[in-house]
């Protein structure tokens, strides 16, 4: 049973750039969480999708941040115009429920370099 | 030159012996926390869940906390081996019914286990 992938697990920027992260949930997972880490902090929530729709987005940038959860393929976290302090560790979770206390998985993250 | 920034709380231990890890969370409302285990250049990875009607939740080799008249929660790792050496980070998850549940992270606490 795989777990929650995500990739690429590195990526590079030149400032300017776009960046697109892709997150497969695991298997039988149709709930999917986008959460941001930069060096030596926890996790910080950015959006929490279920397929084909945004159910959260609180945690989101107000511009140059988008992300979805089409009916088909992986969830995508884009990054358009990325600057330096954008440079983080972006990981993915998902779960089967949304319910109360459902457990989320994570993946290994994509960690993202702007130059 | 000197490299400022914040830096993760630590607890070193000899290994065989006991290890307690704490945290303190931020909202009453919480229903739900979990404790995960990062190792360097993973995602976090699920160990052990508690609700907020229990005090107490026992896992193989694990044992969490749960205070909420202070709203802190502990994590006790029993015979600790070098392979437990990672930041663990306490979460907790609350969210209005039928809403998005996004975890909070706490900081993290940097564990290393002496041999």
């Amino acid at each position: 049973n795989a777990g929650v992938m995500q990739n690429p697990r590195h990526l590079v920027r030149r400032r300017g750039q776009e960046a697109r992260l892709r997150c497969s949930p695991m298997k039988g997972h149709s709930h999917v969480y986008w959460y941001r880490q930069l060096p030596e902090e926890g996790l910080k929530f950015m959006v929490y999708l279920q397929k084909e729709n945004i159910i959260d987005e609180s945690g989101m940038p107000k511009e140059r941040f988008s992300a979805e959860f089409p009916k088909e393929g992986p969830s995508i976290l884009r990054i358009q115009q990325v600057v330096r302090g954008d440079s983080a560790a972006y990981f993915c979770a998902s779960s089967q429920d949304s319910g109360v206390q459902e457990t989320q998985y994570f993946g290994p993250g994509t960690r993202l370099l702007v130059l | 030159g000197e490299s400022v920034g914040l830096h993760l709380p630590t607890l070193s231990v000899q290994e065989g012996d006991n290890s307690i890890i704490n945290c303190a969370y931020s909202n009453s409302a919480s229903d739900y926390f979990i404790w995960y285990k990062q190792e360097s250049g993973k995602g976090p990875q699920f160990i052990i869940d508690i609700r907020s009607n229990m005090d107490k939740r026992q896992g193989q080799r694990v044992t969490v906390l749960l205070n909420k008249t202070v709203k802190h929660l502990s994590l006790q790792i029993a015979a600790t081996q070098p392979g437990d050496s990672a930041v663990y980070f306490c979460a907790e998850n609350y969210g209005a019914s039928g809403s998005a549940r996004q975890l909070t992270f706490g900081s993290g606490t940097q564990l290393t286990v002496l041999p």
